[in-house]
């Protein structure tokens, strides 16, 4: 399973777009991407998936060059309430074996 | 809301005792995987079962163990506890099989404190 990069932190304003970015070097053809995003003692959601180019849903967008080595996850708008760990995740999805590995994900805290 | 429910929601145990945590699947998935978190870490998987099956295994010793029910319900039990065994532990669910989308639904976690 391919391993993945983030920042450990980032900070943004109420009304500003984030983008978070993650490097996944060595992603296989049959790996797809996705995102979850934690609150505090809670299990982590699921925000949104892709496999190339881009990807859009009612909550975040997520870019992916044509390489695949990186993906960018973008909020629109933030707001306090998006404050929380997001996890950029790497692996087959299609397998009932798959497993899915969690690094230590991006802390991102919104401010007034 | 994701229909997954753990229980309990918090526990304290003391080194070597035994721990049995549950978790009930959201209606009709037939897969659930178990992840330990630590304070401050991301989850780090334990293991998945896939109609009652262990289908594939991340690196904890043998005494973390677990059985998946036909209702698709599961245990995790953890025996010989150790302090370092204190943490977050997330039950998620999802439906398995081939060219399935797998998304996985978490439930809540369970607070496990090893004393």
């Amino acid at each position: 399973l391919a391993k993945t990069t983030q920042p450990i932190s980032m900070d943004s304003y109420e009304g500003q777009e984030v983008n978070i970015t993650c490097s996944h070097n060595n992603i296989a053809t049959n790996d797809y991407i996705t995102w979850y995003q934690q609150f505090p003692s809670q299990g982590p959601r699921f925000i949104i998936q892709g496999y190339k180019t881009k990807v859009t849903n009612e909550v975040a967008s997520l870019f992916i060059p044509a390489d695949r080595k990186s993906s960018t996850l973008s909020l629109p708008r933030v707001s306090l309430s998006d404050t929380a760990v997001y996890y950029c995740l790497v692996g087959d999805t299609y397998s009932s074996a798959s497993k899915i590995i969690f690094g230590s994900g991006t802390r991102l805290s919104i401010r007034p | 809301e994701t229909g997954v429910t753990q229980s309990p929601t918090h526990l304290i145990k003391t080194r070597g005792q035994q721990v049995t945590l549950r978790c009930s699947s959201q209606s009709g998935h037939n897969t659930v995987s178990w992840y330990q978190q630590a304070l401050g870490q991301g989850p780090q998987f334990i293991f998945q079962y896939y109609r009652e099956e262990e289908n594939g295994r991340g690196n904890f010793p043998p005494r973390f163990s677990g059985l998946q029910f036909p209702n698709y319900s599961s245990e995790l039990n953890v025996n010989a506890l150790e302090l370092d065994d204190s943490a977050l532990y997330l039950c998620a669910s999802s439906l398995g099989g081939v060219e399935v989308y797998n998304e996985q639904f978490f439930g809540p976690g369970t607070r496990l404190t090893v004393l």
